[in-house]
Order: structure tokens, then C-alpha cells, then sequence
């Protein structure tokens, strides 16, 4: 099986702007999680999708969110991009509870 | 909520040596602890996984092991090759509700 894509793998952004993540979770999976991945505060959980309805949420502010679609892809947008930002976003796919991730999204904020 | 304690925060070990990495968690209700590894540029992949009914679990060289009523769990890899040389992470959650809480990791270095 195909392992879990995330595209793009690098992105370099400005302050004030907004970025769409994509995420393609390993087929027949139906939940996709995403985090996010810096060296100060290690893995922390943005949010997890099933079936396209969110089921957990992090604390994230709002300029976060995500969705999911009908075929399990999933995408996170961040609105007016912050230099705090910058960070690996993984995204992980699961069947029941272990999860599989992406190798990431590395996004940088100038 | 959850917190995930994980120490050592590195650790560097002769080849062939074992290495033990500890985690502790806050919350009784967890039941669920995975540990990912992870490699430079790469995301992080599981390695192995315990779940609170089970005191311990070995495959090959790695096993994990539990202890529900002091709340810690702790990794143990046996026989260290460089290629065990990564970022490794614990985590906590129960299973089927709430999501994965990570410890923030420890840098193992194994040393030819």
C-alpha cells in the first residue's frame, strides 16, 4: 500500500499571507489527524477528521482549520500566516487507533 | 488534560549497548501508548505500541514496557545499531476519544 502523501513538502510563505496543506491518508483509511511539529513545543494536535466531520479539535486559534473530502483527503489551511507559524505540519491517516504519517510539510513564515 | 513527561531528553550509547527511554503520563484514563520514530527529514513512523491490558510487548530488538499504577511506560532497544540512531517519541491517549498527547522526544545517537 501506498503510504500516506502530503503536498507540498516545502513552502515559503510572508507574514499576512494564507496556505492550503493537502494530505492523501493510505487507502481504506477514513481518519486523518494533523499536527503540527516545531523544536519548542515538540508534536502538538491541530485536529482530526472522520468520515469529513472534525471529531477532535486542538488549541489552535482559529486561523487554523481543515477539512476533509468525501474520498478521505484532507486539507489545513492557515489564514494570515504568523512567524510563529513556521513549523513541519505532519499528517497522519488511521485505520482504528495506530497512526501512520506523512513525511510533512515543512512551512516557512518570512 | 493529558501530559506526557519523557526523559532522557538525549542519549548516546556504544553500538551494540542497549538504550531505555522513560515516559510518564498524567492521566489514569489513557490506555493506549505508541512510540514513533523519527529520522532525519522524515515523519514519524511506529515502531511499536502497548495498550494498558498488556504489561509488556517485545518485537525483535524493541520492547515496551508498562506500568499502569505509577503511570510509566519506557522503551527498551537491545543491541543498538547506528541505523537506531533518531528522534524517538512517546505518546498517550484513550483509545477511540481523544487524540494522541507526545512526549517531546529524545535524540538517541548509537555510536559506531
Amino acid at each position: 500500500k501506498a503510504g500516506v502523501t502530503q503536498t507540498p513538502r516545502y513552502l515559503i510563505k510572508t507574514r499576512g499571507q494564507q496556505v492550503t496543506l493537502s494530505c492523501s491518508p493510505i487507502s481504506g483509511h477514513r481518519s486523518v489527524s494533523w499536527y503540527q511539529q516545531t523544536p519548542g513545543q515538540g508534536l502538538q494536535f491541530l485536529f482530526e477528521y472522520f468520515s469529513e466531520t472534525q471529531r477532535n479539535k486542538g488549541n489552535f486559534p482559529g486561523r487554523f482549520s481543515g477539512r476533509q473530502f468525501s474520498n478521505s483527503r484532507s486539507e489545513m489551511n492557515v489564514s494570515t500566516l504568523e512567524l510563529g507559524d513556521s513549523a513541519l505540519y505532519l499528517c497522519a491517516s488511521s485505520p482504528h487507533n495506530e497512526q501512520f504519517f506523512g513525511p510533512g510539510t515543512r512551512l516557512t513564515v518570512l | 488534560g493529558e501530559n506526557v513527561e519523557q526523559h532522557p531528553s538525549t542519549l548516546s550509547v556504544q553500538e551494540g549497548d542497549s538504550a531505555v527511554i522513560k515516559c510518564t503520563y498524567s492521566d489514569s484514563a489513557s490506555n493506549y501508548f505508541p512510540w514513533y520514530k523519527q529520522e532525519l527529514g522524515k515523519g514519524p513512523q511506529l515502531i511499536i505500541d502497548i495498550r494498558s491490558n498488556v504489561g509488556e510487548k517485545k518485537d525483535q530488538r524493541i520492547a515496551v514496557t508498562l506500568n499502569k499504577t505509577a503511570k510509566h511506560f519506557s522503551l527498551h532497544i537491545t543491541e543498538t545499531q547506528p541505523e537506531d540512531s533518531a528522534v524517538y517519541f512517546c505518546a498517550a491517549s484513550t483509545e477511540g476519544n481523544t487524540p494522541l498527547v507526545f512526549g517531546k522526544g529524545t535524540r538517541l545517537s548509537v555510536i559506531a
